[in-house]
């Protein structure tokens, strides 16, 4: 099984800044199967990126995924209100996610 | 666009089987994908249980493979989770999700989209 380790575990920013989220798998991963979700409170899970680096329909181009092998990178380049929220990582498995609140 | 919504019980004793639906609207069960289910308790992360085929083939999370059982029905549109034995560590939001699954070298990957709304079960006395 690959675990999945994210880091930060919150990231505490201001609207307007980038956001930089880590993924770290226990083994190499083809980017093909690895995936980042947003959940907001009370909410399911919404894919955003699959494979990588390919925006899943409808998310705006602020996000932005990248990396291979063991290391993974999700981006938000400009923070919008509305993404304040937990972020996962995931192959099948998940990440224990990322919290990103208001500064 | 596709819809899945989730139905069950919300509250289930101790040592019981949990039985969940999820009913699938705007797409057809048979046309592909898996289709599974994914859990998570209270103030948690998420943990993926299992995903099904039309055909039936199932992939199970091996941490849960020898309680849980998952079961499509194409005329119905829907499929189901069972998990038995089931003890407070259980008390979760279940969703369910369309997946893409694939198992490459005996490691299984797979990704959700879209999600049900989910439905909270707690396992109580």
């Amino acid at each position: 099984e690959i675990v999945l380790t994210q880091s930060p575990g919150t990231l505490s920013l201001s609207p307007g800044e980038r956001a930089t989220l880590s993924c770290r798998a226990s083994q190499s991963v083809s980017s093909s199967y690895l995936a980042w979700y947003q959940q907001k409170p009370g909410q399911a899970p919404r894919l955003l990126i699959y494979g990588a680096s390919s925006r899943a329909t409808g998310i705006p181009d602020r996000f932005s995924g990248s990396g291979s092998g063991t290391d993974f990178t999700l981006t938000i380049s400009r923070l919008e209100p509305e993404d304040f929220a937990v972020y996962y990582c995931q192959v099948v498995t998940f990440g224990p996610g990322t919290k990103v609140d208001i500064k | 666009q596709v819809q899945l919504q989730e139905s069950g019980p919300g509250l289930v004793k101790p040592s019981e089987t949990l039985s969940l639906t999820c009913a699938v609207s705007g797409y057809s069960i048979s046309s592909g994908y898996y289709w599974g289910w994914i859990r998570q308790p209270p103030g948690k992360g998420l943990e993926w249980i299992g995903s099904i085929y039309h055909s039936g083939s199932t992939y199970y999370n091996p941490s849960l493979k020898s309680r849980v059982t998952i079961s499509v029905d194409t005329s119905k549109n829907q499929f189901s989770l069972k998990l038995s034995s089931v003890t407070a560590a259980d008390t979760a939001v279940y969703y369910c999700a369309r997946s893409s699954i694939t198992m490459v070298r005996g490691v299984i990957f797979g990704r959700f989209d879209p999600w049900g709304q989910g439905t909270l079960v707690t396992v109580s006395s």
